[in-house]
């Protein structure tokens, strides 16, 4: 079974939509929790940690859900420029290694 | 300048052919990885390395190998390069745990093996 799963979409949606991710991570000891943007064929970057709080960044809210082992990442007001693939990243508690999900793809279209 | 330059972005290369792809960084970090991405597979990890002494097989390290030369420095070496070894391959650092954990690309290097 994959460390981390992801619906790899495409989600194809209008600007000013709203859109969400979701990603679950299969090994209960994960620790610390990312949500990554990479542009095509470019290198990922990271565009938010995820707190169990829940975090916001601008248009950008990622939330967290130990119970039951799954991450989120909602994007209000969609622009042109979210077009990406957003990578759902976990890590266990030794902190040795990142484990990617395989990505979802975003279009967002005018 | 790139934190984390890999070198070459591009190479083309025939089976059997031994490859080196180099990584450097300036960001001052003892922690490197590699990392391949294939469409559908997402991103998996081939070798990491802590620090110049230690180097740690990751999820895919069959048909590679790892040189930490430095710090700064840690290049990944295919010694007898096959088809399904193309693919792109990344290096990314980190600083120590603790830190908010952030992982800093290199740019890639795609490979195709003929």
């Amino acid at each position: 079974r994959k460390e981390v799963e992801q619906d790899p979409g495409p989600f194809n949606v209008p600007e000013g939509a709203t859109v969400a991710f979701n990603c679950t991570y299969s090994n209960s000891a994960s620790q610390s929790f990312f949500w990554y943007r990479q542009d095509c064929r470019k290198e990922p970057k990271l565009l938010m940690s995820v707190y169990s709080s829940g975090n916001e960044d601008g248009r950008f809210t990622a939330q967290l859900n130990r119970a039951s082992q799954y991450i989120s990442l909602l994007i209000r007001d969609s622009k042109l420029s979210d077009s990406a693939t957003y990578l759902c990243v976990v890590t266990l508690n030794t902190g040795n290694q990142f484990y990617f999900g395989t990505g979802t793809s975003l279009t967002v279209i005018p | 300048d790139a934190d984390v330059t890999q070198t070459p972005r591009n190479r083309i290369t025939k089976t059997g052919k031994r490859i080196m792809l180099e990584c450097s960084q300036t960001k001052g970090h003892d922690r490197m990885y590699w990392y391949r991405q294939d469409p559908g597979l997402g991103l998996r990890l081939i070798y990491y390395s802590f620090d110049v002494k230690d180097i740690n097989k990751g999820e895919i390290s069959d048909g590679y190998s790892v040189s930490r030369q430095a710090q700064a420095k840690f290049s990944l070496s295919l010694e007898s390069a096959i088809p399904n070894q193309t693919a792109l391959y990344f290096c990314a650092t980190s600083g120590l745990w603790g830190n908010t954990g952030e992982l800093f690309f290199g740019e890639g290097s795609r490979l195709t093996v003929l």
